[in-house]
Formats: structure tokens, sequence, C-alpha cells
């Protein structure tokens, strides 16, 4: 099976721009989670999408949004970035949710200049 | 505070010696899964533990979860520079689909 695909790899925007970020899961996964990782806070979970519908968000202001596919591919799109979104963006597929177990994605990293 | 707190946060060893890193919680987990994760790539899933005591071999690797469901500990045996990376643990403390994952160990192994 091919493992979980994020595009682009590496990003880099102005304060103020807005990104879109993607994942395609594992085939025959629903749940999609992303998770925002930084040396100072490490891993924090943004949001989980399974079978299209947000199941849960993280303590992330509204900025951060995402969606989900019919065909399981999600998106997550930051708005008015700050210097401070800086950070590896990592995508994970798991057949049945972020509490089972997660497979995840090379990740992208962004950087606001 | 993390609700997870790992231990000891950095380990520097040769290769050939054992060492153990611990993941702890005040909170009790249905279950607690261990990553690792090497420069420039997403967390690997190593291992999830769901029953309390519960031990689990993954060759030089064994992962024990605690009676309590409170804490989980890994311990390597003959460390080799392939082992080398961060090791994250992570749960989700009251099933409501809110995983969490501690700072990591970061391990270096060196030949």
């Amino acid at each position: 099976k091919a493992g979980v695909t994020q595009t682009p790899r590496y990003l880099i925007k102005t304060r103020g721009q807005q990104v879109t970020l993607s994942c395609s899961p594992i085939s025959g996964h629903r749940s999609v989670s992303w998770y925002q990782q930084t040396p100072g806070q490490g891993l924090q979970f943004l949001f989980e999408y399974f079978s299209e519908t947000q199941r849960n968000k993280g303590n992330f202001p509204g900025r951060f949004s995402g969606r989900q596919f019919s065909n399981s591919r999600s998106e997550m799109n930051v708005s008015t970035l700050e210097l401070g979104d800086s950070a590896l963006y990592l995508c994970a597929s798991s057949p049945l949710g972020i509490g089972y177990e997660q497979y995840f994605g090379p990740g992208t990293r962004l950087t606001v200049t | 505070t993390q609700l997870l707190e790992q231990s000891p946060q950095f380990l520097s060893i040769q290769e050939g010696e054992n060492l153990t890193v611990y993941c702890n919680s005040s909170s009790v987990f249905s279950s607690l899964q261990w990553y690792r994760q090497e420069p420039g790539e997403g967390p690997v899933l190593l291992v999830t533990v769901v029953t309390g005591g519960e031990v689990k071999k993954l060759k030089r690797l064994t992962f024990q979860f605690g009676d309590a469901r409170k804490d989980s500990s890994l311990h390597i045996t003959a460390a080799q520079p392939g082992d080398t990376g961060l090791y994250l643990c992570a749960g989700d403390p009251d099933n409501n689909n809110d995983m969490r994952f501690g700072a990591g160990t970061r391990l270096t192994v060196k030949p």
C-alpha cells in the first residue's frame, strides 16, 4: 500500500498570506488528522476529519481550517500567516481514528518570513 | 505542562549500551502509542499498548504499559546507530478524539 503523501514538502510564505496544504491518506483510511510540530511546542493536534466531518479540533485559532473530500483526501488552510506559524505540518491517516494507530506523512515544512 | 511527560529529554549513548525512556502522566489512557521520528520525516508507529501491565517486544525494543495505564516505558537492548531518533509517546486521554503527544526523547547512538 502506498503511504500517506503530503504536498508540497516545502513552502515559503510571507506574513499575511494564506496557504493550503494537501494530504492523501492511505487507501481505505477514513480518518485524517493534522498536527503542527515546532521545536518549542512539540507535536500539537490541529483537527481530525472522518468521512468528511470534522470530529475534533485542537486549541488553535480560527485561522487554521481544514476539509476532507469524499475520496478522503484532506486539505488544511492557514490564513493571515504569522511568523509563529512556521512549523512542520504533519498529516496522519487511520482506518478508525486518532485514538487508534496512525500513519504519518513526511510533512510540509512551512516557513513564514 | 505536558499531559505526557517524557524523560530523559536527551540521551546520548555508545553503540551496544542499553537504555530506558519513560512516558508518564497523571491521566489514565485506554492505550498509548510509541513512535520514532527521524529528521525530515513524519513519526513512524512502533507499537500500541492497550492492557495495563502489558509488555510488548519488537526485536531489541521492549515496551511496557503501567498497571494503572498512566505510564509506559521503552527499553532498548544493545542500541545501534540506526536507533537514533526522536521517540514520542502519544495517547488520547479521554477517548474524545484528542491525541496528545509527549515532547519526546531525542536519542543519539554513537558508533
